[in-house]
């Protein structure tokens, strides 16, 4: 079984600050993906990453997958109250039917 | 364009009761179906993935069962629910043939067995 460690659990920052999320694993992805998901509802794409060592962006937010392909880091420039809810990162291992997901960063940026 | 529907939103029933949620997706043929269920606003567990009709493989053993009577629908289904079964279940769809293809969830229902 193909596990997903994302840390930390819990993240409260205020408006303004930068923070880092991670997602590490022991096992090798053929792509990780990272999903935002607010309360009540589904998670939503924000990003998938394949090669190992690409860095993507998304405005403010800043994707790495590592160069082995076991890791990824998802970085927030200046959080605003827009950016609170549950971030959560999720990998394609030895299936393509098969997502696994990480428990996810719960982020609270207060204004 | 493709949209997925999940209903109910929101559903309370007593332990020991069936259960059926149901989740229907347009605008797209033969996709990928799976259901999840979260905890507490936490990781997604799979319970049941479909790669077409009449085919379920279910990932965790318990008291759930999935079916997959038409292309793009999906039905989860219970015949006595458990305390345990609480929590929001999602369901899913993606694209088959294109790897690394995303998934596109619906806006789930919150269950609550009492």
């Amino acid at each position: 079984t193909q596990l997903l460690e994302q840390s930390p659990q819990f993240l409260s920052i205020q408006e303004g600050e930068n923070l880092t999320v991670y997602c590490n694993s022991s096992s090798v992805f053929s792509s990780l993906q990272w999903y935002r998901q607010e309360p009540g509802e589904g998670p939503v794409l924000l990003v998938t990453v394949v090669t190992g060592g690409e860095v993507k962006k998304l405005k403010r937010l800043t994707f790495q997958f590592g160069d082995a392909r076991k890791d990824s880091s998802l970085h927030i420039t200046a959080a605003q109250p827009g950016d609170t809810g549950l971030y959560l990162c999720a990998g394609f291992g030895g299936s393509n039917y098969k997502l696994t997901f990480g428990k996810g960063t719960l982020l609270t940026v207060n204004p | 364009s493709q949209t997925i529907h999940q209903w109910p939103a929101t559903l309370v029933q007593p332990v020991g009761s069936p259960l059926s949620l149901e989740c229907t997706v347009e605008g797209t043929s033969n996709p990928n179906l799976y259901w999840y269920r979260q905890a507490a606003g936490r990781g997604l567990q799979l319970l049941f993935y479909s790669i077409g009709i009449d085919q379920i493989s279910s990932e965790v053993p318990q008291n759930l069962s999935a079916s997959r009577p038409q292309d793009r629908q999906f039905i989860l289904s219970s015949k006595k629910l458990l305390l345990s079964d609480s929590g929001f279940y999602l369901c899913a769809w993606r694209e088959r043939q294109v790897y690394n293809s995303p998934l596109h969830f619906g806006n789930g229902t919150r269950l609550t067995v009492t």
